[in-house]
């Protein structure tokens, strides 16, 4: 089992430009969660989805921030245009069904530093 | 175990004793508790959950115990072990809701010294 995937692992950018995150759920798994993790918040839901479908985006933290999910095996968020506080560790997690009795996977993170 | 601002608690423990994390949550309505170890340059790991209806469960070294009073939560892990390393996290949700309702701490970092 390969785990979730997400890349890049790490990214570092400008300020203004524009950063995709992608990630690939375990396979099987129809629940998608994207999650933003910061030394003064902690980690903090941004948007999840279930069945491809977004289900609650109140995380998202302004409209610069959006994501998509495609199909079943990928999912991408964007920030466009970036800017230094958005830098933190995005994580994509995924689990069976989305409910209390399937527990999330994560995966390792990419660390996004907006300079 | 919850986060003091900018500085995480840290616990530093010796290896082979046993460590004791405490966490202490926040909305009284919540009746599912989980606690997962995240590894430095990783994602969160699934450990041990526990529901509102038992006060104790225990996996494989690791023990979760519930004090609904006082809204209390800890994780026990016997033998403590290099690999325990890691950051912990409790986290609330309620059961039959969705993941995404999951609320986490901001965790306890977990140190151990050979």
């Amino acid at each position: 089992d390969a785990g979730v995937i997400q890349s890049p692992r790490h990214e570092v950018t400008e300020m203004g430009q524009e950063v995709t995150l992608r990630c690939k759920p375990i396979s099987g798994h129809n629940s998608l969660f994207w999650y933003r993790q910061t030394m003064m918040r902690g980690l903090e839901l941004l948007i999840y989805f279930n069945n491809n479908v977004p289900i609650d985006d109140s995380g998202m933290p302004e409209d610069r921030f959006s994501a998509k999910m495609p199909n079943a095996s990928f999912s991408t968020l964007k920030i466009q245009p970036s800017e230094p506080r958005d830098s933190a560790v995005y994580f994509c997690a995924s689990s069976l069904e989305g409910g209390t009795a399937s527990p999330l996977h994560f995966g390792n993170g990419t660390r996004l530093t907006v300079t | 175990g919850e986060s003091v601002g900018l500085h995480l608690p840290t616990l530093s423990v010796q290896e082979g004793d046993n460590s004791i994390i405490n966490c202490a949550y926040s909305n009284s309505a919540s009746d599912y508790f989980i606690w997962y170890k995240q590894e430095s340059g990783k994602g969160p790991q699934f450990i041990i959950d526990i529901r509102s209806n038992m006060d104790k469960r225990q996996g494989q070294r690791v023990t979760v115990l519930l004090n609904k009073t006082v809204k209390h939560l800890s994780l026990q892990i016997a033998a403590t072990q290099p690999g325990d390393s890691a950051v912990y996290f409790c986290a609330e949700t309620y059961y039959g809701g969705s993941q995404g309702n999951l609320i986490f701490g901001k965790g306890t970092k977990l140190s151990v010294k050979p």
